[in-house]
């Protein structure tokens, strides 16, 4: 099965970093993605780990470690746009199969204010 | 053009009626996906479809069917609505072909409301 967990509200200051924590606990785990999702708009793709350790993006950095069941998102010099919820998601892989599914945390909603 | 397309994009409905929301893509991708999202719960799988002739239930498919008509088309049909099927529905793709990385792209939306 899997658990994920993510905060429900962050907010920070325009230019600010912020760090947006996930924990799951799955089986067959086959990969970390994050998207951003604007209110009322589809989630868009932002980042996916699958292998320990740092991916950087431009301003959009994520981290997986796999052995602690953890992930975060870091935004650096945040903009008034950033506004917006953070959904991580997890892929599970079916035992004995190389198909999977993604299970989505219930996302983070960042307010970013001027 | 969006790569993902889904109709209606809103829709207001009373219980009892049957409605199906239909989802095309012009990215080529071989698998569909369609998920509901309520408020304060995220994205939950209601079907899925790796190819055309594979069809498979999410986690919440009761009370929905879907229909793969072609590579590019998956539409889900609510036989009968009900007003807790009122949610944001959403559409996306992926393509087996990118290995293990497999990401998924949403259309827009579609607001359903069932009164």
């Amino acid at each position: 099965g899997q658990n994920i967990d993510q905060p429900t509200e962050m907010t920070a200051t325009e230019g600010a970093i912020v760090q947006i924590n996930c924990t799951y606990q799955t089986s067959g785990f086959n990969g970390l993605f994050w998207y951003q999702q604007h209110a009322g708009e589809a989630p868009t793709f932002l980042s996916y780990n699958v292998l320990d350790g740092l991916e950087e993006k431009g301003r959009f950095s994520s981290f997986l470690s796999r052995s602690k069941g953890y992930s975060y998102l870091l935004l650096k010099e945040l903009q008034m746009k950033d506004s917006a919820s953070y959904l991580c998601a997890v892929r599970e892989l079916y035992r004995g199969s190389t198909l999977g599914r993604l299970y989505f945390g219930r996302g983070t909603q960042l307010t970013v204010w001027p | 053009d969006a790569d993902v397309t889904q109709t209606p994009r809103n829709r207001i409905t009373k219980t009892g009626k049957r409605i199906m929301l239909e989802c095309s893509q012009t990215k080529g991708h071989d698998r569909m996906y369609w998920y509901r999202q309520d408020p304060g719960l995220g994205l939950q799988l209601i079907y899925y479809s790796f190819d055309v002739k594979d069809i498979n239930k999410g986690e919440i498919s009761d009370g929905y069917s879907v229909s793969r008509q072609a590579q590019a088309k998956f539409s889900l049909s609510l036989e009968s609505a009900i007003p807790n099927q009122t949610a944001l529905y959403f559409c996306a793709t992926s393509d087996s072909r990118t290995g293990s990385t497999d990401t998924q792209y949403f259309g827009p939306g579609t607001r359903l409301t069932v009164l």
